[in-house]
């Protein structure tokens, strides 16, 4: 069955660094997402790609969040200058042409130092 | 703001018996609704979804129901296995143009006791 598979699992990076989150969503997926989990709370949406741009995103997704999709299989989302608060589990997820159900990668647990 | 309600934290419940997760929301423009299923260090996997124009929608020992004047849905899980230990996240979509973002509740750890 396909899947949306990211790398790395775990990501340890001192605060101020840049860091690149990457997926590879399933591959005649049309729309692909960034989600995080921040210790015991909820999921929470940052932002939506389609058609070679974001459609939507959060408040939480600010200037220093980017995404990109450089070829035709990745997905990554760059974090500029990382802070303390985050620190969550990042899930990435893609939907088809009807858009309506997500499948998520296993996550990249993302710890700021 | 909390769009998408799971009260109940966690819920312990007898294998073979029933499992009835519910969920509340608070945004009209809502009309699909989503159940997921995640096991701990995995991600959300999908189980069951409803659009705003059913009342019901059944897989197996999965039903999910959507009363829409109550702004209210819940999971029946019948019968209830071991496997089926994990949390389960609401989650729910407006059809706005471009993308089908979700909206998820806190979600409801099940516990199926043997």
């Amino acid at each position: 069955e396909p899947e949306v598979t990211q790398t790395p699992s775990h990501q340890v990076t001192q605060m101020g660094q840049e860091v690149i989150l990457r997926c590879v969503p399933i591959s005649n997926h049309l729309y692909f997402y960034w989600y995080r989990q921040i210790l015991g709370q909820k999921v929470e949406f940052l932002v939506s790609f389609y058609n070679n741009e974001i459609s939507e995103k959060s408040e939480i997704f600010d200037d220093q969040f980017s995404v990109e999709r450089p070829d035709g299989s990745n997905f990554t989302l760059k974090i500029r200058s990382t802070k303390l608060e985050d620190s969550a589990m990042y899930f990435c997820a893609s939907s088809g042409p009807r858009g309506e159900k997500l499948f998520f990668g296993s996550g990249t647990q993302l710890s700021v130092l | 703001d909390q769009q998408v309600k799971q009260n109940s934290p966690s819920l312990s419940v007898q294998e073979g018996r029933i499992s009835i997760l519910n969920c509340d929301y608070t945004n009209s423009m809502f009309d699909y609704f989503l159940w997921y299923k995640k096991y701990p260090a995995e991600g959300p996997t999908f189980l069951i979804s409803i659009s705003s124009i059913k009342d019901k929608n059944e897989d197996g020992r999965f039903t999910v129901f959507l009363n829409k004047s109550a702004k209210h849905l819940s999971l029946h899980i019948v019968p209830s296995q071991p496997g089926d230990s994990a949390v389960y996240f609401c989650a729910a979509s407006g059809s706005g143009a471009g993308s089908y973002q979700l909206t998820f509740g806190k979600g409801t750890k099940l516990s199926v006791i043997p």
